[in-house]
């Protein structure tokens, strides 16, 4: 079965402080992976997007890489903002409608 | 603005009512998406349509309904729906239906008494 799991469920971490969010997927034969940013009560902000044959992405301060033989898939975010508060999710495509989402992790900058 | 609008925003019905969720992109694209996400739970894909043809229903209830009446514009007709159907409903668009990245509405926040 595929499944996408974000590990921890909820993070919370000083201002200025750099910090990693992690993504596991049981199945390696993914498209793409890609990481979402959704506001309270609000749609998604797609991120960054990363192709099976990419090993990593950069926007900003926004570095997300991918490891397909492990199954795994990290965002990095330097130097944190209070306005990075958000539910971060990522998402993985395996096939050409099917994304398999993880369940977030709710991020907290405390300023 | 992220090219995807949705409305209404928030809808509040009756279990008895008939209403619908509108999606227009505007982004040129020629796949759209219907999503359900529910409270702690991870997104449902519901439904995707390719150049205005339906080819993914996820098994989804009949008492959803979708329409695509061109490649701009989707809607998600609703009837006598339940209350576990309240959920954060939200539409996607991607320039084909593929390996495409996925662009999001912000969603119809839709409660069912």
């Amino acid at each position: 079965k595929q499944e996408v799991t974000q590990i921890p469920a909820a993070l919370s971490v000083p201002e200025g402080e750099n910090l990693v969010l992690n993504c596991s997927f049981t199945d390696s034969a993914i498209y793409n992976l890609q990481w979402f940013r959704q506001d309270p009560g609000k749609g998604l902000t797609s991120l960054l997007l990363i192709q099976s044959s990419q090993r990593e992405q950069t926007s900003g301060r926004l570095n997300a890489s991918l490891d397909k033989s492990s199954g795994r898939s990290t965002l990095y975010i330097a130097a944190s903002q209070p306005g990075d508060s958000a539910t971060y999710l990522c998402a993985a495509l395996y096939s050409n409608y099917q994304l398999i989402w993880g369940a977030g992790t709710k991020l907290i900058i405390k300023p | 603005e992220t090219g995807v609008t949705q409305t209404p925003r928030h809808l509040v019905m009756g279990m008895t009512n008939k209403k619908s969720l509108k999606c227009e992109q505007h982004l040129g694209h020629n796949a759209m998406y219907w999503y359900k996400q529910s409270a702690k739970k991870p997104l449902e894909l519901m439904f995707v349509y390719s150049l205005e043809e339906r080819v993914e229903n996820n098994s989804v209830p009949s008492r959803f309904s979708p329409e695509c009446p061109n490649s701009s514009h989707l809607f998600l007709h609703l009837h006598t729906l339940q209350p576990e159907d309240s959920a954060l409903y939200l539409c996607a668009s991607s320039q084909r239906a593929g390996p495409y990245e996925q662009y999001f509405g912000p969603g119809t926040r839709l409660t069912v008494t």
